[in-house]
């Protein structure tokens, strides 16, 4: 499986962009990144997945590097309600890596 | 679309009595279950995963007997903690892989999980 890498904790300010980096140096061809973050108490809650090209949604975008080691999830304008743990998993969905497995993520707090 | 929906959110029972927590999908048919467990600070570990009419696969360390996990219907998952104690005190989740195992799982959506406090 290919491990992530990302800061345990982040503080970003309300109204201002929030740049989460996430490592993934092992990551094979065939395996997508996806992000998903978690409030407190809450399960988890899914944001956007990538495999070579950059993406957008109304929650976030995803910046994925050309070499596909490394990639940032951005959410353009912070609010309060995105404080959570924000979580960087790569996956195989199709093949036998299946399962989606958490590593400790980052603590995004979003200050007034 | 692709709701789970998951009950009770919180549940406290004695300990050596047995817990239900169930896990519904509202639209969609939940071909494979995850359930998860999450201790205080800590994150989600993986406990075991249900494919529906097939028994659950357990992750190593994870007692198949204690955590007796049905999912005998493609909307509905349950996972029974048995003979609880309070060590099994925990934040327990479940998660639908969306699509078929084997064929392309293309996402993951998660219940609301489920505080569980043994005293």
């Amino acid at each position: 499986d290919a491990k992530t890498t990302q800061p345990p904790s982040m503080d970003c300010a309300e109204g201002r962009a929030a740049n989460l980096p996430c490592n993934h140096s092992t990551i094979s061809g065939n395996e997508y990144v996806y992000w998903y973050r978690q409030i407190h108490s809450q399960g988890p809650q899914y944001i956007i997945h990538g495999l070579k090209n950059n993406e957008t949604n109304e929650m976030a975008s995803l910046i994925i590097t050309e070499d596909r080691k490394s990639s940032t999830l951005i959410l353009p304008h912070a609010t309060l309600r995105d404080t959570a743990v924000y979580y960087c998993i790569v996956l195989n969905s199709g093949g036998s890596n299946y399962k989606l497995t958490f590593g400790k993520g980052t603590l995004l707090t979003v200050n007034p | 679309g692709a709701v789970v929906s998951q009950h009770p959110s919180r549940v406290i029972c004695k300990s050596g009595t047995s817990v239900k927590i169930e896990c519904r999908s509202l639209d969609f048919q939940a071909t494979t279950m995850f359930w998860y467990r999450q201790f205080p600070k800590q994150s989600l570990m993986l406990m075991a995963t249900s494919n529906e009419g097939s028994k659950a696969t357990y992750e190593q360390g994870v007692e198949k007997d204690k955590f007796l996990i049905n999912h005998a219907s493609l909307t509905l998952s349950t996972l029974t903690v048995t003979s609880a104690h309070p060590e099994d005190s925990s934040f327990y989740i479940c998660s639908a892989g969306l699509g078929v195992l084997g064929q392309g799982i293309y996402g993951y959506t998660f219940g609301s999980g489920t505080r569980l406090t043994v005293v």
